[in-house]
């Protein structure tokens, strides 16, 4: 069936370095990504989001980055601390009810000092 | 801030018994969800609910039942645990309309199937 993937399950950087963390999805139709931020012992919190007619988004520290040709999405986070350090999650979004929000597998962030 | 409380942080249960995970939210939402979360497989919606007494099946709804009976108050049942219902389970909820960036999760049950 059609789902989201990611490319890595775990993904390690050094504090001040920045992070790419890869997502990749397989239905043409969704039209519109989020990502999400999950630490330990809670629950997602939403991070930023992108409309497929969109390639680029900036947040603060954040970039996501849309590539509808080869159905890829990335979150860029710029000098990684270790307040980042949380497992995160992309999303599609199916219809517009949002009920069919598909999850990827999530990558595990660590950063380290 | 939106507050999305569910009631208990860690459950042990025995196969076989009626396990009810309780979620409530403090901000007038209609929509309000349950997934489950798995190790490798993401976070799977099991059931949904637009309004009271109002449900309607996720992706994976076997084995699970919902009740709504108040606005802030989105139940989920599980009739007769088994050990595969071992696993994290969230509960979220979002306004009427909203997107998903309006979306607000729990902290998580993780219930145990003995």
């Amino acid at each position: 069936g059609e789902s989201v993937g990611l490319h890595l399950p775990t993904l390690s950087v050094q504090e001040g370095d920045n992070s790419i963390i890869n997502c990749a999805y397989s239905n043409s139709a969704s039209d519109y990504f989020i990502w999400y931020k999950q630490e330990s012992g809670k629950g997602p919190q939403f991070i930023i989001d992108i409309r497929s007619n969109m390639d680029k988004r900036q947040g603060q520290r954040v970039t996501v980055l849309l590539n509808k040709t080869v159905k890829h999405l990335s979150l860029q986070i710029a000098a990684t601390q270790p307040g980042d350090s949380a497992v995160y999650f992309c999303a599609e979004n199916l219809n517009q009810a949002g009920t069919a929000l598909i999850f990827g597998k999530g990558t595990t962030l660590s950063v380290s000092s | 801030d939106v507050k999305v409380t569910q009631s208990s942080r860690y459950l042990v249960k025995r196969t076989g018994e009626k396990v009810f995970l309780e979620c409530v939210q403090d901000m007038d939402h209609e929509n309000m969800f349950w997934y489950r979360q798995d190790p490798g497989l993401g976070l799977r919606l099991i059931y949904f609910s637009y309004d009271v007494k109002m449900k309607e099946k996720g992706d994976i709804p076997e084995g699970y039942s919902v009740s709504r009976e108040k606005k802030e108050r989105f139940s989920l049942i599980l009739e007769s645990a088994s050990t595969n219902q071992t696993s994290m389970y969230l509960c979220a909820s979002r306004p009427l309309g909203a997107t998903n960036e309006k979306l607000f999760f729990g902290s998580g049950t993780q219930l145990s199937v003995l």
